[in-house]
């Protein structure tokens, strides 16, 4: 079964900390993205990569920057938490090209920065 | 802009219902369209993906049709059930990137 990784369901931090999202994926899928979901305002794509050590801001990028070293793993890093950065972290890949299988999510990251 | 609203966004049925989620978007130059299932607290599971040049695909209960020209799409579960309680989104796929809806939150009741 393929499969989509969160390091962690949830994660309590400090403000002020340097926090470190990782999402790995088994199935060789060329792109990777970041978003955070919030009640009302759904999801919002962060930071997206189509390759190893390539990367594209999405559209709330501030704050947060990513890592592609490897094709499988893709970490989103909160360089200083602050609390309007508590959510809820998605990572998702999916193939390359556009008539692709679609998303695949991993089971999401509920981060609480305190 | 492409813009993706889901109506209602709550729901709530007795059990053994049949139901209809809809999803409109304005912007018809898509790929494809995806509905996803999302639990409380939860990632996102994939349900259905249908590309622009099909009209509807089909997974047990569940049947997704695509309409692109009028920009809509309905996901219609039959016979629903308690465990179907959840929050559907569905994602369209444009030319420059994936536009989400914020869901149709659906309460089945035994």
């Amino acid at each position: 079964d393929v499969k989509v990784t969160q390091s962690s369901r949830y994660l309590v931090k400090r403000t002020g900390e340097k926090v470190f999202l990782e999402c790995v994926q088994d199935m060789d899928h060329e792109n990777m993205f970041w978003y955070r979901q919030d009640p009302g305002l759904g999801l919002r794509l962060i930071y997206f990569s189509y390759d190893v050590k390539m990367k594209e801001k999405g559209d709330i990028p501030e704050g947060y920057s990513v890592s592609r070293e490897k094709k499988e793993r893709f970490s989103l890093i909160l360089e200083s938490a602050s609390t309007n950065q508590t959510s809820m972290y998605l990572c998702a890949s999916s193939l390359e090209g556009a008539a692709g299988d679609g998303y695949t999510f991993g089971s999401g990251t509920r981060l609480t920065v305190v | 802009k492409q813009e993706v609203t889901q109506i209602p966004a709550a729901l709530s049925v007795p059990e053994g219902e049949n139901l209809v989620l809809n999803c409109s978007f304005t912007d018809s130059a898509i790929y494809n369209l995806q509905w996803f299932r999302q639990d409380p607290g939860k990632g996102l599971t994939s349900l259905l993906l249908i590309q622009s040049s099909q009209r509807e695909q089909t997974s047990g209960r569940l049947n997704a049709s695509l309409d692109k020209s009028s920009g809509r799409s309905t996901l219609y579960i039959a016979a629903s059930q308690p465990g179907d309680s959840a929050t559907y989104l569905c994602a369209v796929r444009g030319y420059q990137k994936v536009t989400f809806g914020i869901g149709t939150k659906l309460q089945v009741i035994p």
